[in-house]
């Protein structure tokens, strides 16, 4: 299984930060598996964002519920996240991640990560 | 909901054993067995080393074990080798639908 993050790298104050995982080698809709948004601000720890279970049931860290949005489009093999209303302190690599299992609990398939700026 | 509580760094000569401790609550890591361990080298997507607490994914060497004890998980490395040198982090879940919450990361330097 391999992820591939894409989007802009740069983003402004106050705008929607969107970003696209595209899953190859394995099923994205049609398995009982989950898929995830971890971030890393610059020389910081790591963030989970949220998760999507294949069915479109999502779970969204308490922090930032109120912001993101996490969808999938099966027919590209993909899901993304939204994040609205972002500030300097949204500024992370963002990875997309998954367990490629039915457990929601960890992440083995890591995308190589895309660093998003928030700046005017 | 706070993060896991880690060691900020920790330090080991090759062969030798370090233990990285991952301190949370009875509503994180003391309430499931569904901790999980990573394993980040600079510039790097981190890697799974341990899953619910002390499973090792296909390929991780079994030099790598995991434990819990009440609401403190620990990461084991035994045999250090150089290649080893890179920052952890534990992440537990959170309860409630938090599927995961992180520890701050430990930098291990292998002297």
């Amino acid at each position: 299984l391999q992820l591939q993050e894409s989007g802009p790298g740069l983003v402004k104050p106050s705008e929607t930060l969107s970003l696209t995982c595209t899953v190859s080698g394995g099923s994205i809709g049609s398995s009982n598996h989950y898929w995830g948004w971890i971030r890393q601000p610059p020389g910081k720890g790591l963030e989970w964002i949220g998760s999507m279970y294949f069915s479109g049931s999502t779970y969204y860290s308490p922090s930032l519920t109120s912001r993101v949005t996490i969808s999938v489009d099966t027919s590209k093999k993909q899901f993304s996240l939204r994040l609205s209303s972002v500030t300097a302190a949204d500024t992370a690599v963002y990875y997309c991640a998954s367990p490629y299992s039915a457990s929601p609990y960890y992440f083995e398939y890591w995308g190589q990560g895309i660093l998003v700026t928030v700046s005017s | 909901q706070s993060a896991l509580t880690q060691p900020r760094s920790v330090s080991g000569s090759p062969g030798q054993s370090v233990t990285i401790s991952c301190i949370g609550t009875s509503s994180d890591v003391g309430g499931y067995n569904y901790v999980s361990w990573y394993q980040q080298h600079p510039g790097k997507a981190p890697k799974l080393m341990i899953y619910d607490v002390s499973k090792r994914p296909s390929g991780v060497p079994d030099r790598f074990s995991g434990s819990k004890s009440a609401n403190t998980a620990s990461l084991t490395i035994s045999g250090l080798q150089a290649e080893d040198e890179a920052d952890y982090y534990c992440c537990s879940y959170g309860g409630s639908n938090t599927l995961g919450v992180f520890g701050g990361g430990t930098k291990l330097t292998v002297l």
